[in-house]
């Protein structure tokens, strides 16, 4: 299985702060790789997939980079809606594994 | 609109059998690759396999080979994940995915059925 190493696992930030989370695959998955934002009690939904392309309805703040082993989500301006945990999945070997997801808490 | 429907809330003692439904809706559920993914609690995602509805073609993740049976019955556009004898440790919520193409992101969720197990 390829491994997918998500950090921080944790991120305090103030509204207005931009945030960034890092997801590192233990092989090259090319841009077979997507960000997922799930909040409490609620399924995840996609934000962005092929490591860049934002999904329909997605708020331009969240955009995506990267290639091969390393990827990175960017919030650039933190609302209190984003509020959340966010997780990386690659898509290039099956099983499609996630990383262990970040946790973004407004201060 | 583009759904995926999931059975309700169950809970089994350890030991028992119980089996899951995914309904999908609004497109051709034929076509599109269905997977099941855990979620236990307070933890991460975990993708336990993937179905092909048009041929059954039935792809476990090695962790979960043997311990679950994906299924479908495309006559009703729905699939199956189930247990034998279920476990303490299979209490999770277990969702069932779309991915949007072969390689490709989860773009349709269901609503996650809520499995406990406990004596």
């Amino acid at each position: 299985d390829i491994h997918m190493t998500q950090s921080p696992s944790f991120v305090s930030a103030s509204v207005g702060d931009g945030v960034t989370i890092s997801c590192r695959a233990s092989q090259g998955v090319s841009t077979w790789l997507a960000w997922y934002q799930q909040k409490p009690g609620k399924a995840p939904t996609l934000l962005i997939s092929a490591a860049s392309r934002l999904e329909r309805g997605v708020p331009r703040r969240f955009s995506g980079s990267g290639s091969g082993t390393d990827f990175t989500l960017t919030i650039a301006s933190l609302q209190p809606e984003d509020s959340a945990t966010y997780f990386c999945q690659q898509a290039n070997n099956f099983p499609y594994t996630f990383g262990q997801g970040t946790k973004v808490e407004i201060k | 609109e583009v759904q995926l429907v999931q059975s309700g809330a169950e809970v089994r003692k350890p030991g028992e059998s119980l089996k899951i439904s995914c309904e999908g809706s609004g497109y051709s559920f034929s076509t599109y690759w269905i997977g099941w993914v855990r979620q236990m609690p307070g933890k991460g995602l975990e993708w336990m396999g993937l179905i092909y509805p048009a041929d059954s073609d039935i792809r476990y993740s090695p962790s979960f080979r043997g311990q679950v049976t994906i299924s479908d019955d495309k006559s009703i556009n729905t699939a199956y994940l189930q247990w034998s004898s279920l476990k303490a440790s299979d209490t999770a919520i277990y969702y069932c995915v779309r991915p949007s193409g072969v390689n490709s992101a989860v773009d349709v969720w269901g609503q996650g059925t809520t499995v406990i197990v406990s004596s």
